[in-house]
Parts: C-alpha cells; sequence; structure tokens
C-alpha cells in the first residue's frame, strides 16, 4: 500500500492554458474523488468516480472542468482555459466501498495550481 | 443537507496544555463525522471517525472526540499538545446514503507555543 499520490504535485501556468493533473488511488480502492482546497477553506467536493463510472459531476465548477477515470485506476482532472480564480489545491482522495466499513476516504498530497 | 461549523480559526496552546478543537454539524439524516489533519503542502490525514456505537472514539497520536446528538459536536480533544501537533484540522461530515461525499469546515489551525 503506497498511498494515493498525484502528479504534479505543484503547477504554474499561464490564464488561459490547459492543465491536466493525474491521480493514481490506492490499488484496490473502488471509488475516487476529486476535491478542491482554497486557501483559509476546507477542501469542497468536485466529483467522484465509482470505478470507471463518474457518478456526480454536478459539481464541478463550470464546464471547463472535466474528469476521467478510464479504466477505472488513476484518474484525471483537466482544466481548459484556466482563469486566476482557478488557483487551488487539487486533492485527490480514494477509497474501497463494500468492505464492511463506511466509506473512508484516504486523500494524496494535492497539486497546487497556481494561474498567472 | 448537511454542513459543518468549526468554531475559531486559530488556537494556541503551549506545549503539555489540553488541546480542544470544536466542531458543530448540522445534518437531517443520522451522521458520520471525521476529524483529519493536514500538514503544510500536504494531504489530508484521517484522525478518527465516528460512524455508530460508541460515542467517544479514540483516534491517532492520542486524540479522541466525542460525539454529542443533543449538542451536535464532535469537539476534538487531546490531554497533552506537543509541538508536533501543530496543523490545521478538519472537522468533516456525511452520512451513509451520500456515497462518501463530505462536508468540510473551514479548518483550525493549531499553533503549539514551547
Amino acid at each position: 500500500d503506497t498511498g494515493v499520490s498525484q502528479d504534479p504535485r505543484h503547477k504554474i501556468t499561464k490564464r488561459g492554458q490547459n492543465v491536466t493533473f493525474r491521480c493514481d488511488p490506492i490499488s484496490e480502492h473502488n471509488r475516487l474523488y476529486w476535491y478542491r482546497q482554497t486557501l483559509g477553506q476546507g477542501p469542497e467536493f468536485l466529483t467522484y468516480f465509482q470505478n470507471e463510472a463518474q457518478l456526480e459531476k454536478s459539481r464541478l465548477l463550470s464546464d471547463r472542468f472535466s474528469a476521467e477515470r478510464p479504466k477505472g485506476s488513476f484518474s484525471t482532472l483537466e482544466i481548459q482555459r484556466t482563469e486566476q480564480g482557478d488557483s487551488a489545491m487539487y486533492l485527490c482522495a480514494s477509497s474501497l466501498v463494500g468492505s464492511g466499513d463506511i466509506d473512508t476516504q484516504y486523500f494524496g498530497p494535492g497539486t497546487r495550481l497556481t494561474v498567472l | 443537507a448537511q454542513s459543518v461549523t468549526q468554531l475559531g480559526s486559530h488556537v494556541s496552546v503551549s506545549e503539555g496544555a489540553l488541546v480542544l478543537l470544536r466542531c458543530n454539524y448540522s445534518s437531517s439524516v443520522p451522521p458520520y463525522l471525521f476529524w483529519y489533519v493536514q500538514y503544510p503542502n500536504q494531504g489530508l490525514q484521517l484522525l478518527l471517525k465516528y460512524t455508530t456505537g460508541a460515542t467517544l472514539v479514540k483516534g491517532i497520536n492520542g486524540f479522541e472526540a466525542e460525539f454529542k446528538k443533543s449538542e451536535t459536536s464532535f469537539h476534538l480533544t487531546k490531554p497533552s499538545a506537543h509541538m508536533s501537533d501543530a496543523a490545521e484540522y478538519f472537522c468533516a461530515v456525511t452520512h451513509n446514503t451520500n456515497a462518501g461525499k463530505s462536508t468540510f469546515g473551514d479548518g483550525t489551525t493549531l499553533t503549539v507555543k514551547p
């Protein structure tokens, strides 16, 4: 169990550019979550997957945001035409549903995005 | 609907003193409650969780929290603060039909003075 990993850890981009972040969950986990965390705030839920199915995406902040989990393993979060307001920490979490425990999420270290 | 309020965005204690971080929640159904710790430039680490059963929950690093339904509270305590406890702490709520979509408070930054 190597934990949840995220890549890159830091991303600096110019306004208007597209960025893509990757999350690798704990290997046997079937659920994967994306959150956004801005300075001084708690994480804000964006979207989640059960295996490869995206079960909720209504909380994605705009149509510039999209996420995929094509084979039910790693996931990517893409932001198109970035804006300065997108600057934040993007957190990924994974969990194992159906193990008899509740949906306990394990978080990755996050990707810090800075839009200039 | 569910929400979390963490009272006090900053708490400062002396090393060896009691730590008390406050969390009140709102939930229309029985809640699941969590406390996480976040160190600078790191992700969140689960400290403890309450689902059902015993209302006093013990977690890692000597922390514990008590679920009080009548007060809609889930305050986090530690009898004796250590310098390594300095971090940001988040309380979160979800419930069993919410597919784990947790709602987080805004966090409390704990400072430990030598």
